[in-house]
Formats: C-alpha cells, sequence, structure tokens
C-alpha cells in the first residue's frame, strides 16, 4: 500500500469509446503524475499536476485529457484511442520542495488494452 | 532532452552479486535513483544518491555515481530470488516548480535459484 490508489486496474475498450482513470492519493502530497509504461520503452511522463495546475504536457496527443480537480485526485480522460496507445499507466504524487528528494510514490497501475 | 539508458535484461544465480549499470546525459540532475517494479504493481523507490557523491551503500545494496562519465550502477550482493523484479534507474533535475523525474526502460532481473 502506497498511499496511490489507481481505478480501474484493467480497461479494454473499442477506439471508439470514452473512458477515464481515476488516481486517488491519501498522503497530502502537492503534485501529481501521469507516466505511460510500454514494453522496451522508457518509462514517459506525461502530465505533471504541481498545487492542481498543469506545469507539463509532454506532447501528448489530445485524445488523452487530464483533470485535476483537487490535490488529492488526478483523472486521465480517454477518447478515440489507437491500439497502440495499449499500454500500463501508472500515477504518481510527491511532495515538492527544494530540499526534498523528489520521490515519487506510484499506484499500481492501470492496464489499458484498445481494440 | 534527457536521457536514460540501461540493459533490458539481467540473469543471475541466486546467491550472487547482481550489477545493473545505466548512464544519463543531463549534468544537472541533483538526484538519481534506483526504482523496483515487482510485478503487477507500481513502481517504488529503492535507493537514490546525491549528486555531489560516489558511493552509497544500504545493507546488500550499493550504487556507485560516476558523475564524469555519467554512469550509475546498482549491486545487489547474494541476490535472493525475492530480488526477482524490473529495476529502473532515474535520474531528476528541478524544473518549473517540481521535481522533473525521467526514467531508463527498466532492466528486468531474472535470478535463477
Amino acid at each position: 500500500e502506497t498511499g496511490v490508489t489507481q481505478t480501474p486496474r484493467h480497461l479494454v475498450m473499442g477506439m471508439t469509446n470514452k473512458k477515464s482513470l481515476k488516481c486517488e492519493q491519501h498522503l497530502g502530497h502537492n503534485a501529481m503524475y501521469w507516466y505511460k509504461q510500454s514494453a522496451k520503452k522508457p518509462l514517459e511522463l506525461m502530465f505533471v499536476y504541481n498545487f492542481k495546475e498543469q506545469t507539463e504536457n509532454n506532447s501528448v496527443p489530445s485524445r488523452f485529457s487530464p483533470e485535476c480537480p483537487n490535490s488529492s485526485h488526478l483523472f486521465l480522460h480517454l477518447h478515440t484511442l489507437q491500439p497502440e496507445d495499449s499500454a500500463l499507466y501508472l500515477c504518481a504524487s510527491s511532495q515538492v520542495e527544494r530540499e526534498r528528494t523528489g520521490e515519487l510514490f506510484f499506484g499500481e497501475g492501470s492496464r489499458l488494452t484498445v481494440l | 532532452g534527457e536521457d536514460v539508458e540501461q540493459s533490458l535484461f539481467l540473469s543471475v544465480r541466486e546467491g550472487d552479486s547482481s550489477v545493473i549499470n545505466c548512464t544519463y546525459t543531463d549534468s544537472s540532475s541533483t538526484y538519481l535513483y534506483w526504482y523496483k517494479q515487482e510485478p503487477g504493481a507500481g513502481l517504488q523507490l529503492l535507493t537514490y544518491i546525491f549528486s555531489n557523491m560516489d558511493m552509497k551503500q544500504d545493507q546488500r545494496l550499493t550504487v556507485l555515481l560516476n558523475k564524469k562519465d555519467k554512469h550509475l550502477s546498482l549491486r545487489i550482493a547474494d541476490t535472493q530470488t525475492g530480488d526477482s523484479a524490473i529495476y529502473f534507474c532515474a535520474e531528476s533535475s528541478h524544473s518549473g516548480g517540481y521535481q522533473k523525474v525521467t526514467f531508463g526502460t527498466g532492466t528486468k532481473l531474472q535470478v535463477i535459484p
């Protein structure tokens, strides 16, 4: 139990569906992240929210839409996805302060399959 | 942009030492990390080293940092079957008010009984 909970753990969707991934952190952190994990590729940072403001969007296609309603919740809205978007989507949180080590606390991930 | 490279796979026998290597490109890295991912789980921080250090030891784990060559290694002594996992090398730098962490591909460690 890392204090970061992701739902659903598994999701299968067609290319025309709309679905959302949810992440909740119980650690009192002020930053939340979405990462994409694909086989044989580096873990890819998608979005960062710092104090609920989006501070990073790493050239992610618009079919992925993040939402951070408060510092404890993060969503990733999915629509019109492609089969190559199938991957493990990891949510993480951290406490951002200059003297901190920058340790990220990860959820267990949402395994997405796009048919 | 920043880049972190590591091999994809390592196989060792139980009781031997494992050494996982990593290279990175960002010379302004403040911290370097090793994260562990067990099957069906997210990543968990295993250990980290501050960029002005060259070695850190923590029980069976030894981290070596060669800042000149931008090379980081993780040595696991007396490797056990429970050490089988994917090990991610990562580096961070301060960016836009947060610590931007860049990860490698992960090295899958297989421990043979």
